[in-house]
């Protein structure tokens, strides 16, 4: 059964300063690994998705890398800004077809600090 | 990408009454998926739904109290039925798209 970590589980930075949020998994046998942000109370928005064959995905100030083999990702976020602060999941999805499904990590609730 | 609303954004129940969520998305898609968010924790899968079949129920979920309907290739509702204070949560919807998983804005549900 795929197993979703990440640590830590919440975060407290100043604003300005770079910042990795870690994600592991148990099984590599994954299709893609994807990072989402969720605000308190709302729904999920999606910011990056990793292909099981890629390394790494950048989108502006966001890097997201994947390690298969060690069932590892990073989030790397850059000049950090206030309203970066929100709860970011990771999630894996299994490989294979009619088996999409996706495992959420735990989370890591990230506060900047104005 | 799509685009997915559901209903209605929030509710208030009270113990042993039932609500039905709906999920509205812009274009067909093979496969809806149900989501719950207990308060402080990482979504859990509750069943995939699949149109014009029975939904797939993840393990410790069952029909009887989580009904779900998929009439077509845009819309899906889950009911949460007999409502107790442990079903208070947020429901999200989610669906496949071509490379990723897109998700509704969820339904926060109180159970009182």
């Amino acid at each position: 059964k795929q197993e979703v970590t990440q640590i830590p589980a919440a975060l407290s930075v100043p604003e300005g300063e770079n910042l990795v949020l870690n994600c592991s998994f148990t099984d590599s046998a994954i299709y893609n690994l994807q990072w989402f942000r969720q605000d308190p109370g709302k729904g999920l928005t999606s910011l990056l998705l990793i292909q099981s064959s890629q390394r790494e995905q950048t989108s502006g100030r966001l890097n997201a890398s994947l390690d298969k083999s060690s069932g590892r990702s990073t989030l790397y976020i850059a000049a950090s800004q206030p309203g970066d602060s929100a709860t970011y999941l990771c999630a894996v999805l299994a490989y294979g077809f009619g088996n999409e499904k996706l495992t959420f990590g735990t989370g890591t609730r990230l506060t900047i600090i104005p | 990408s799509a685009v997915i609303s559901q209903k209605p954004s929030r509710d208030i129940c009270q113990r042993g009454t039932s609500l039905t969520i709906q999920c509205q998305v812009d274009s067909q898609v093979t496969m809806m998926f149900w989501y719950r968010q207990q308060p402080g924790q990482s979504l859990t899968l509750i069943a995939t739904a699949n149109q014009g079949s029975e939904a797939t129920y993840e393990s410790g979920f069952v029909i009887d109290k989580f009904p779900i309907s998929r009439p077509n290739l845009t819309f899906s509702t889950l009911t949460v039925s007999n409502m107790s204070p442990e079903d208070s949560s947020i429901y999200l919807c989610s669906v496949s798209g071509p490379a990723e998983q897109y998700f509704g804005p969820g339904t926060r549900l109180t159970v009182t």
